[in-house]
């Protein structure tokens, strides 16, 4: 399978853990972007990187939260300090340029879920 | 961005055609539209992605008008695994983009 995979696809920790996640784009993708979704609503954006440089960060992307993409490749995303509201899927979805736009492809989401 | 309108939901039954449209009245000259397609726990699927007139794949069309200030999702013969929520974003053909969703359109096919 040549798409964008995330791991761990579910998550569930205490409130005031530590989590990762991390993300493998699709291999000639050099842009690559975090989302955040909560029940019955579409995605929001948390953070874009090109190649290895994080290039845009949301404002719902809390000090608790870091993102990386170290040698442009696979990203991961952690959340420090968990809180209940924090439960979300985190979407992952990489891009490569082209003359027709920016088309994003997503991965399946890590769904986190603290207690 | 532009910020787009469609339907909170839609009914159809299987073998039907389903067309889903969307308003994009700010919509730029630079930008293209682009529609995902959503199922329950699942990150969302690439569907279709146009500028202007009439684009088709092996799952669905894509009508934009001249003026381009909306676009309409066309299914064709819908079956029960299509039930799923669409969502239509605008973005621009330069730079990235950090897609503005909305709450999508709920489509639900009956059999």
């Amino acid at each position: 399978d040549t798409g964008v995979s995330q791991d761990p696809r579910h998550k569930i920790t205490k409130r005031g853990q530590n989590v990762t996640f991390r993300c493998d784009p699709i291999s000639e993708h050099n842009r690559l972007y975090w989302y955040r979704q909560t029940l019955g609503q579409g995605p929001e954006f948390l953070t874009y990187f090109q190649n290895e440089a994080q290039l845009e960060k949301s404002r719902l992307l809390s000090d608790r939260f870091s993102a990386e993409r170290p040698k442009g490749s696979f990203s991961t995303l952690e959340i420090q300090r968990t809180e209940q509201g924090d439960s979300a899927m985190y979407l992952c979805a990489s891009s490569f340029t082209s003359a027709a736009g920016d088309t994003q492809y997503f991965g399946p989401g890590t769904r986190l879920t603290v207690l | 961005l532009a910020k787009t309108t469609q339907p909170i939901s839609m009914d159809s039954y299987e073998g039907q055609e389903v067309n889903i449209t969307c308003s994009h009245n700010n919509i730029a000259t630079n930008d293209y539209i682009t529609w995902y397609q959503q199922f329950p726990s699942q990150g969302p699927r690439f569907i279709i992605q146009g500028y202007k007139t009439k684009v088709t794949n092996e799952v669905a069309s894509l009508f934009i008008p001249a003026d381009r200030k909306s676009s309409t999702l066309s299914l064709p013969r819908v079956s029960l695994s299509d039930t799923a929520v669409y969502y239509c974003l605008v973005g621009s053909s330069g730079g990235y983009n950090k897609l503005i969703f909305g709450a999508g359109t709920r489509l639900a096919v009956h059999p």
